[in-house]
Parts: structure tokens; sequence; C-alpha cells
């Protein structure tokens, strides 16, 4: 069946530097739907990016990535971290087999520091 | 803008108990979810519901069941609770079964003593 994989659990970053969490997937549909979602302490998890469209970046609030489907992944990326970006962050991913399934990954917690 | 409500925030239970978990949503959304977030292991779901009186298993679907009363609710039981069970039920909705966004109640954090 389709999965998605987050290879960090944790990342840890001091303010500044770049960003980079990883996301692969499997789907045996040609047409997948890519998702990161971020979730903040005490708050509701919400959507940051989706994407269906081969090798085309989507930004959103500083963040990007962009779907690559020979080597199914849709990794997040931002230049440079900030205090406020420390959260949990989760690769989604749906098919388009039409079963409105939203399969999520392990989640990957991202820690900034000063 | 709308809003999903669960109820409620917090559940202590007993070992072998039945609980309900119970999601509210204004959005007039057609689909929502049921998902156990646990640490490590992300959010699996557990049962959606593709529109009123829908209901489709997830993943994580045995010991639980659901259902989708009206198009604005859709209720969880937890058939048996597990002693020291601990987790988080996130409840979502979106406006229809194909790629759109989901969104998220605040959750109902379990605990089964």
């Amino acid at each position: 069946g389709d999965s998605v994989t987050q290879k960090e659990g944790l990342v840890t970053l001091t303010e500044g530097l770049p960003v980079m969490l990883n996301c692969t997937y499997q789907t045996i549909y040609s047409n997948a739907f890519l998702f990161w979602y971020v979730h903040y302490l005490n708050e509701s998890p919400r959507l940051l990016l989706k994407s269906s469209t081969d090798n085309k970046r989507t930004e959103h609030q500083g963040f990007h990535a962009t779907l690559h489907k020979s080597s199914s992944s849709f990794h997040l990326q931002k230049s440079s971290a900030q205090l406020s970006d420390s959260a949990l962050y989760y690769c989604a991913l749906m098919n388009q087999g039409g079963s409105a399934k939203l399969i999520f990954g392990e989640g990957t917690k991202l820690t900034v520091s000063s | 803008g709308g809003i999903i409500t669960q109820t409620p925030k917090f559940l202590i239970g007993q070992e072998g108990q039945k609980l309900t978990l119970k999601c509210q949503q204004n959005f007039n959304h057609d689909t929502m979810y049921w998902y156990r977030q646990d640490s490590g292991k992300g959010l699996r779901l557990i049962y959606y519901s593709i529109t009123e009186n829908d209901l489709q298993k997830g993943d994580l679907s045995e010991g639980y069941d659901a259902s989708r009363e009206k198009k604005s609710s859709f209720s969880l039981t937890v058939t048996s609770a597990q002693k020291n069970e601990m987790a988080v039920f996130l409840c979502a909705s979106s406006i229809d079964n194909s790629q759109n966004t989901l969104y998220f109640g605040a959750g109902t954090r379990l605990s089964v003593l």
C-alpha cells in the first residue's frame, strides 16, 4: 500500500542555518498529491505546502518544496531557520485513486535554538 | 471561517472501558477523519467518512468504531481501552474527497489508568 517515510525523527538547528527535512513516498499511482503539515505546540496541525506537479517548486511562509516523481521525494526546505519554526512537521500523501485517504509520515520534530 | 470542535479535550478512562470521542465541524465539509497521534509514529488513520452515513476503515481501525451521525459530526469509540494507553486523537475535515486541505481540531488527549 501507500506509504510515506520521514527519515529524521528529530532535527536540531541553530537559528540562521538552512532547513531540510526529508520526505519520500511510495504509491502505485502515477498522480500523487504530496503535502507538508506543521504542528506547533498547543495548536492544531495545519497545511504548509502541497503539490502534485512534477519538478515544480511550491513556496509558502518562507518554506519551499519540489515534488520529484523520479525519486518519489518531496523534501521541505528553508534558507534560514528561525526560532519560531520549531514544530512537528508531517509529510503526507494522497493518491488519485479517489479514496480520500491521506497517509502521513512519522513526523520530524524540528528544534531551532539561538 | 469555520471551526472543528473536539470533546472532551482530556479523557481519562479505565482499562476495558468503552470511551467515545466527539467531533463537530461547521465548515459544511463532506469528508471527515479520525487520526491517532503517537510520538515517533506520526498520524495514523483510524476511520474516515467521505459523506454523511459513509464509513471507511483506515490502517488502525481495529479496536475502534466510528459513526457519522450527520454531516457536521463524526464520533469515534474506543471499544475497550488498553491499560497505560496514552495518545492524542485528532479529528479533521476537508471539503470533499479530492486533494483538498485538511482542517484539524485541537485533539482529545486520552489516558488509560
